[in-house]
């Protein structure tokens, strides 16, 4: 079974330009979640959805910042106008319906550097 | 909220040596999950191991087993037989049992397997 697929896994970009990274999730999984992972502040949450409805986005650092999650196999995460300080790894996680602690699969992450 | 505390932010081990890992965290939770993920130089999250909090037995992947201490809200994980393969980052994590449930991680312990 193929895994979550997220693209592109590096982004090079200015300061002040839009940045989209996609994700789709595993089959059948009907949780997504967006991350970000930096070396200060490790892995933060930053929104999550449940059967495309984003559930809670109080991770989600500042206005520049929105996911979607159109239908159920594709998520954006877009950073607009895009600064140094977003400069992170972005991972994409999906998981199992039911409640019952079931884990999240995580793919191989989007390395966004912006100049 | 919850919180996970992984206090030991690097550890190193001989090959073929055992190695424990510390995570404690807080709940007011009475029935919860907890896992431990592997992030690797690769950078990709991978899922090691996954107790649930309703059950006694400790859990157990391979070389991987927990010691899951529900009253002092501990969590270690075990490697056995060390791999050079198992050099990588450690994360541990929470869940609390429900729909719309996230993951709360820890800080993570760096892991070094010396040959």
């Amino acid at each position: 079974d193929a895994g979550v697929i997220q693209s592109p896994r590096h982004e090079v970009t200015e300061m002040g330009q839009e940045v989209t990274l996609r994700c789709k999730p595993i089959s059948g999984h009907n949780s997504l979640f967006w991350y970000r992972q930096t070396m200060m502040r490790g892995l933060e949450l930053l929104i999550y959805f449940n059967n495309n409805v984003p559930i809670d986005d109080s991770g989600m650092p500042e206005d520049r910042f929105s996911a979607k999650m159109p239908n159920a196999s594709f998520s954006t995460l877009k950073i607009q106008p895009s600064e140094p300080r977003d400069s992170a790894v972005y991972f994409c996680a999906s998981s199992r319906p039911g409640g019952r602690g079931q884990p999240q699969h995580f793919g191989d992450g989007t390395r966004l550097s912006i100049l | 909220a919850q919180t996970v505390t992984q206090s030991q932010p690097e550890m190193s081990v001989q090959e073929a040596e055992t190695v424990t890992l510390s995570c404690t965290y807080d709940t007011s939770e009475s029935n919860y999950y907890l896992f431990w993920y592997k992030q690797p130089p690769s950078r990709q999250m991978i899922l090691v191991i996954r107790q649930e909090a309703y059950k006694q037995q400790n859990a157990t992947e391979n070389r991987f087993s927990v010691n899951f201490q529900k009253a002092a809200k501990s969590f270690s994980l075990k490697i056995s037989d060390s791999q050079l393969g198992d050099t990588a980052m450690y994360f541990c994590a929470f869940m609390k049992t429900g729909a719309n449930s996230k993951l709360t991680f820890g800080k993570g312990i760096t892991l070094s397997v010396r040959p």
